[in-house]
Parts: C-alpha cells; structure tokens; sequence
C-alpha cells in the first residue's frame, strides 16, 4: 500500500540520549517534511527537503539534524534530547508546490 | 508576522450545519489547505483553494476570499465520525506552510 511509514510510534527517552526517528515513502514524492504538534499549537516545521540531497532549516530547527540521501528517507535526528523535544512528531511528503502533503501516523515522544 | 487565526473548539448537534472560520495575515499567497486530524492520528487533505469563490465537495465545502483573507469550512449533514480537528493553512510566497492551531469540532447526537 502506498503511504508513508514512520517508526517508531512511540519512544520514551532519557534526557541527553540520541535518537532517531525514520521516515520512508514510496509516493516517489521530491519534498519531504518533519513537524513536531504542540497542544494548542498549530504544527511547527522543523526541517524540509524539496529534492533528494537538499535540505533546509523549518521554524524550530534547533536541536534536530535531518538527512536526505534519496527519494524515500528522510530521518530526523535528535543528537542529545531535551524535555522541551517532548513531542508528536510528524512526517509528510508532497510532489511539491501546491500539492497537498501526506503524513505519516506520528510518532509521540516523550523526554523525561 | 505571519498569522493564522481559527476558533479554538466549536460544538454542533449530529445532522446540523457548521462553518468554521479561518483568517490569515501571510506574506504572499499562493493557496489555502484545509485538513482533518481525528484525536490521535494523523492530518489528512480535505480542500485547496487558490482562487476566490466556493469549492464543493460532497457534504464539504470550502470558501475563499483573499481580498479579505478570509476562508471557511462548511460541512453540512454532520455525522458523529465528523468530530475532529480542522487545520487551516496558507501556502505563502515562498511555498511554505503557514499552520492555524486548529478548531476542534464536537458532535452532539
């Protein structure tokens, strides 16, 4: 089934630890996203990749690393974690532009 | 800044009409999204629009005036598996996303 998979759904995590959230689709899609959803908050963009190689920096970027070494993945790295990066995180593709995104199940994480 | 603006929460009866409301003050325009996220899942694509006027789309429709900055959401028939949150967001000049906070939508039998 075509989609986008995220894993893993959820992670409970130490403070300073490094984890790695994953992402794959097989949509063929050139952009990929990694947002984190806050209570009350409208979802945050924290990184992008328009094209395989290419990656750019979203509204809230510190803290996370992201890589796009082709079409289907794109993980998203947190290098050492705080409380604060408690959060459901997010990943959408789109063939870019004005198409709609599509987004992965989330995964919640929580820093403790 | 950038800024969208939606009502928080909106309670409806099963059956009814709704309309909720969406405002947005961006840099540029090059379209407005609607999305649904049911409670735990993820969001999913209801309606674009990018030209002023009303897109139908079975028991939705969405609306759109960009002289006002100004789009709504109307679903009609309301059915309990319509309880929600319903995003909004505005594609600006340089092709992002700009996201509401979302409205949270509770259906009363």
């Amino acid at each position: 089934i075509a989609g986008i998979t995220q894993a893993p759904t959820s992670q409970i995590l130490a403070a300073g630890r490094r984890m790695t959230l994953r992402c794959t689709q097989d949509m063929r899609h050139n952009a990929m996203y990694w947002y984190r959803q806050d209570l009350g908050l409208g979802l945050r963009l924290i990184h992008y990749s328009n094209t395989a190689g290419t990656t750019g920096k979203g509204e809230v970027p510190d803290g996370y690393s992201v890589s796009r070494a082709n079409t289907d993945d794109f993980p998203l790295t947190l290098a050492s974690a705080v409380p604060s990066q408690t959060s459901v995180y997010f990943c959408a593709s789109s063939e870019g532009g004005e198409s709609p995104l599509h987004f992965g199940n989330g995964t919640r994480l929580t820093v403790t | 800044g950038q800024n969208i603006d939606q009502p928080t929460e909106m309670t409806a009866t099963e059956g009814a009409i709704v309309q909720i409301n969406c405002t947005y003050q961006t840099s540029g325009f090059n379209g407005l999204f609607w999305y649904q996220q049911h409670a735990g899942e993820a969001p999913t694509f209801l309606s674009y629009n990018v030209l002023d006027g009303l897109e139908e789309k079975g028991r939705f429709s969405s609306f759109l005036s960009r002289s006002k900055g100004y789009s709504y959401l109307l679903l009609k028939e309301l059915q309990m598996k319509d309880s929600a949150s319903y995003l909004c967001a505005v594609l600006d000049s340089n092709y992002q996303l700009i996201w509401g906070a979302g409205t949270k939508l509770i259906i009363k039998p």
